[in-house]
């Protein structure tokens, strides 16, 4: 049973758009979030994060929306670039899980110039 | 300089071998971790040690120890290995147990039991 959902396996977008990554989840206990990003042969790298407590976390190019209600969050990238070409994972813990990450399946975006 | 190191990056054995992965990690973190990525591609923990000691040990067969020597390294041992073995294992660490917040992972080990 996956608590942590990518609907989309692969999202294709022109270089200078915006990218829309989506998650959705099904454990209410989640209340912290994050993004991780992931070329070819390296393992996952930290990109952005949300609190429960909060409903968007911004970071450059990076933007994380968190809608609790429908639990629901996003990544949002502006400018896209096609360095951003990647597997993009999310992923949600809950408080006192002891580090248990929970991750999604992935995204794969490919960022066409 | 690397953040957190595994060796080797690939392991091709044979079923009923018994094969290590070794993980490093520079960063001074007292949390370390054993994930495997399946041919489905989900990430799933396996394993976390917290300052040497077993912190989360999911549901994993006892052919899998994880070994932790000092709070740097957590090595993964993995006895009379299975077809069903076969997966990238990353390694991962981070400041913080009580939550799973960015955590910084190793480059994966590529294991191929035929």
């Amino acid at each position: 049973d996956q608590q942590v959902k990518q609907n989309s396996p692969s999202l294709s977008v022109q270089e200078g758009r915006i990218s829309i990554l989506n998650c959705d989840y099904t454990n209410s206990m989640f209340d912290y979030f994050l993004w991780y990003k992931k070329y070819p042969a390296e393992g996952p790298t930290f990109l952005i994060s949300i609190s429960s407590i909060k409903d968007k976390n911004e970071d450059g190019r990076f933007t994380v929306f968190l809608n609790k209600s429908a639990k629901h969050l996003s990544l949002h990238i502006v400018p896209s670039q096609p360095g951003d070409s990647a597997v993009y994972f999310c992923a949600a813990s809950a408080w006192g899980s002891q580090g248990n990450l929970i991750f999604g399946k992935g995204t794969k975006l490919s960022v066409k110039p | 300089d690397t953040a957190v190191s595994q060796t080797p990056k690939y392991l091709v054995t044979q079923m009923g071998n018994d094969k290590s992965i070794k993980c490093e990690q520079n960063l001074g973190h007292d949390t370390m971790y054993w994930y495997k990525q399946d041919s489905k591609k989900f990430l799933k923990i396996m394993f976390s040690y917290n300052n040497k000691e077993l912190i989360i040990n999911e549901t994993v067969p006892n052919r899998f120890s994880p070994k932790s020597p000092d709070k740097a390294h957590l090595n993964l041992h993995i006895n009379s290995l299975e077809l069903g073995d076969s997966a990238v294992y990353f390694c991962a660490s981070s400041q913080a147990w009580d939550r799973g917040g960015e955590q910084y992972f190793g480059p994966g080990t590529r294991l191929t039991v035929t």
